[in-house]
C-alpha cells in the first residue's frame, strides 16, 4: 500500500523558517517526481514545488522561489521542504503527492501556521 | 503560467442529478488535465487523469472529456458521497496550476 506522512508543520513567527518532512512508502520512491502542494484555510490547491526522481531537477512556484529549498533522500524513501523567510501568506495545510503528471497519492497533510 | 479557470464556483444540485463542471486552460495542454475530489478535512483525490481517463476505484458515474483547452466533469447521477469540492489541474508542464474549485452542495 503506498503511504505518505507529513511532519514538521508547526506555528512559526514571521521571518521564521520551518523543515517539512514527507515519509514514504509502498512503492520505488526514487522513480517517482514528488511534489509539494499546499492550500490556505478556506482556500483552493497551490503547488508548492516539485523534484525528479532520479536526477533531482526542481521546480518552485513563484511564491516561494528563493525562500524555499525542496530535497530528497532516495536511499531513506523521504522528502523535505525547507521554508525560510515565512510569511502569514504561506499559512496552509502542505501536502506531498506522488507523481510528475499527476497526483496519484497524497499524504494526510501537515498544517503550517505563520503569525506573530 | 498555465491559468486555469474552472465554472462554476458552485452549484446545489440533487440526488440523481446529472453535473457538469468546465475547466478552461489559458492555453492548449492537450489533453494533460486532471480532477480531483477534495472533502473537508481530508487530501484530494484523483478522480480522472489525462482528460478522460478514469482512476481506478473511481466509480463509472464519473466521467471526463475534453482536448486543447475546454474541459467537462460529468457526475452523472449525484449520489450522497459526491458532495465535495472538486478541482482540475493541468501538468502540461512541471509547475501544476489547479482551478479555483467547484463547490457541489445539496440543493
Amino acid at each position: 500500500e503506498v503511504q505518505l506522512v507529513e511532519s514538521g508543520g508547526g506555528l512559526v513567527k514571521p521571518g521564521g523558517s520551518l523543515r517539512l518532512s514527507c515519509g514514504t512508502s509502498g512503492f520505488k520512491f526514487k522513480t517517482y517526481t514528488m511534489n509539494w502542494v499546499r492550500q490556505a484555510p478556506g482556500k483552493g490547491l497551490e503547488w508548492v514545488s516539485s523534484i525528479s526522481g532520479s536526477t533531482s531537477y526542481t521546480y518552485y512556484a513563484d511564491s516561494v522561489k528563493g525562500r524555499f529549498t525542496i530535497s530528497r533522500d532516495n536511499a531513506k524513501n523521504s522528502l523535505d521542504l525547507q521554508m525560510t523567510s515565512l510569511r502569514a501568506e504561506d499559512t496552509a495545510v502542505y501536502y506531498c503527492a506522488r507523481g510528475g503528471g499527476l497526483g496519484d497519492s497524497w499524504g494526510q497533510g501537515t498544517p503550517v501556521t505563520v503569525s506573530s | 503560467d498555465i491559468q486555469m479557470t474552472q465554472s462554476p464556483s458552485s452549484l446545489s444540485a440533487s440526488i440523481g442529478d446529472r453535473v457538469t463542471i468546465t475547466c478552461r486552460a489559458s492555453q492548449s495542454i492537450t489533453t494533460y488535465l486532471n480532477w480531483y475530489q477534495q472533502k473537508p478535512g481530508r487530501a484530494p483525490k484523483l478522480l480522472i487523469f489525462a482528460a478522460s481517463t478514469l482512476q481506478s476505484g473511481v466509480p463509472s458515474r464519473f466521467s471526463g472529456s475534453g482536448s486543447g483547452t475546454d474541459f467537462t466533469l460529468t457526475i452523472s447521477s449525484l449520489q450522497p458521497e459526491d458532495f465535495a469540492t472538486y478541482f482540475c489541474q493541468q501538468s502540461y508542464n512541471s509547475m501544476w496550476t489547479f482551478g479555483q474549485g467547484t463547490t457541489v452542495a445539496i440543493k
